[in-house]
């Protein structure tokens, strides 16, 4: 059974402070996404991870960067976190162009 | 770049009658089309999936069709029942190696008893 874990289910950051999102999967997919899900917006694509040390950007990359030192490994970072960062962050991690599978989410609020 | 635009953004329907959710994709090289369901606070899972060698298919009370041509596709639910309930994606994919998908805004789908 595949299965996607992330670091927090909720987390609360104050304005300017360094968040770190962790996301494992023990499925040895090569492929790993961060999403933003916000209320009719849908999940937007920060950031992928086709290989360890490989990166590419999504369509909403601003503010944030990722970190892939293992296969396993996901990271997401806000370097500088900002009101407008509040949202759901999802991590996703897929074989090839198979299925996504994905963790339970993470509930960021900005103060 | 690639867009994918989601109608309608929510339905309504009574318990036992079909759902219709339809999706536009703009890159005619998408070649795989999957839709996920995401109930009240949990994640989003895979219900059903297409590719681009197929018109249709089918998997129990739901199906998917693609229309190549006109650029869109689209998820039937049949026989709703409440448990249907949930918010539904549609994505594309124009990358088998990447896996990179691009996402629907989501239809929240009401299932009336």
């Amino acid at each position: 059974d595949v299965k996607v874990t992330q670091s927090s289910r909720y987390l609360v950051k104050r304005t300017g402070e360094k968040v770190f999102l962790e996301c494992v999967q023990d499925m040895d997919h090569e492929n790993m996404f961060w999403y933003r899900q916000d209320p009719g917006l849908g999940l937007r694509l920060i950031y992928f991870s086709y290989d360890v040390k490989m990166k590419e950007k999504g369509d909403i990359p601003e503010g944030y960067s990722v970190s892939r030192e293992k296969k396993e490994r996901f990271s997401l970072i806000l370097e500088s976190a900002s009101t407008n960062q509040t949202s759901m962050y999802l991590c996703a991690s897929s074989f090839g162009g198979d299925e996504q599978f994905f963790g339970p989410g993470t509930r960021l609020t900005v103060l | 770049g690639e867009n994918v635009e989601q109608h309608p953004s929510t339905l309504s329907v009574q318990e036992g009658d079909s759902a219709v959710i339809k999706c536009t994709y703009s890159d005619s090289a998408s070649n795989y089309f999957p839709w996920y369901k995401q109930e009240l606070g949990k994640r989003p899972q895979l219900i059903i999936d297409i590719r681009s060698n197929v018109g249709e298919k089918k998997d129990q009370r739901i199906a998917v069709t693609l229309n190549k041509t006109a650029k869109h596709f689209s998820l039937h639910i049949t026989e709703t029942q409440p448990e249907d309930s949930a918010v539904y994606f549609c994505a594309a994919s124009i990358n088998s190696n990447t896996g990179k998908l691009i996402f629907g805004q989501g239809t929240t789908l009401q299932v009336k008893p």
